[in-house]
């Protein structure tokens, strides 16, 4: 069964600065790598996501980064802002099947 | 874009009783949708993938005669979580794969905070 192992588990930056977090995964039946969003009490929301004909995508001040061999991608947000402070999850297709497997999540709290 | 809708946002139920979560695809056909579950500052746990016209698939470790997925139409699919007790107190999120091909993602219905008490 697909693992999708993320850090870290919590991360904070101070306004302006940038944050990075990781995501590792296994096998995977298809090639389609997002980052998903949350803000308590709400559902993920698509943040930015990244087929693996390019190692790199950027969306405003978003970018995933992606490594095939190494089987590791990763988000960075440029010029933090405290309205950027959420839950973080990486997700990877399973190797079984169509749904998404989620990586533990990255709390991050942007200071201001 | 593609839009699910999920209802209701939240439910207080009494201990013993059957809560009935609904998710509806408003601009696409889904014939497959996910349940998630979600517990306080966890990540998001697959529970079953929802087939439209036939039975659903569970996970491993998740009771399926206690959680029924009924997926009767391409536009929805209901998760009811039958004689509920405190425990199966979650946040549930259904989801659904969109497009195809090249252009394909998945689309996140805004969750169910279920309490039980």
């Amino acid at each position: 069964q697909q693992q999708v192992k993320q850090s870290p588990q919590s991360l904070i930056v101070q306004k302006g600065g940038i944050s990075i977090i990781n995501c590792a995964y296994e096998n995977t039946a298809f090639d389609y790598f997002p980052w998903y969003q949350q803000f308590p009490g709400k559902g993920p929301a698509l943040l930015i996501a990244i087929r693996p004909d390019v190692s790199e995508k950027k969306e405003g001040r978003f970018t995933i980064s992606f490594n095939k061999s190494a089987k590791q991608f990763s988000l960075h947000i440029m010029d933090s802002q405290p309205g950027d402070s959420a839950t973080y999850f990486c997700a990877a297709p399973s190797n079984a099947g169509n749904m998404l497997t989620f990586g533990g999540g990255t709390r991050l709290m942007v200071k201001p | 874009g593609a839009v699910v809708s999920q209802h209701p946002s939240r439910v207080i139920c009494k201990s013993g009783t059957s809560v009935k979560i609904e998710c509806r695809s408003l601009d696409f056909q889904a014939t497959t949708m996910f349940w998630y579950r979600q517990f306080p500052k966890q990540s998001l746990m697959l529970m079953a993938t929802s087939n439209e016209g036939s039975k659903a698939t569970y996970e491993q470790g998740v009771e399926k005669d206690k959680f029924l997925i009924n997926h009767a139409s391409l536009t929805l699919s209901t998760l009811t979580v039958t004689s509920a007790h405190p425990e199966d107190s979650s946040f549930y999120i259904c989801s659904a794969r969109i497009g195809q091909g090249a252009f394909f993602g998945y689309t996140f219905g805004s969750g169910t905070r279920l309490t039980v008490v």
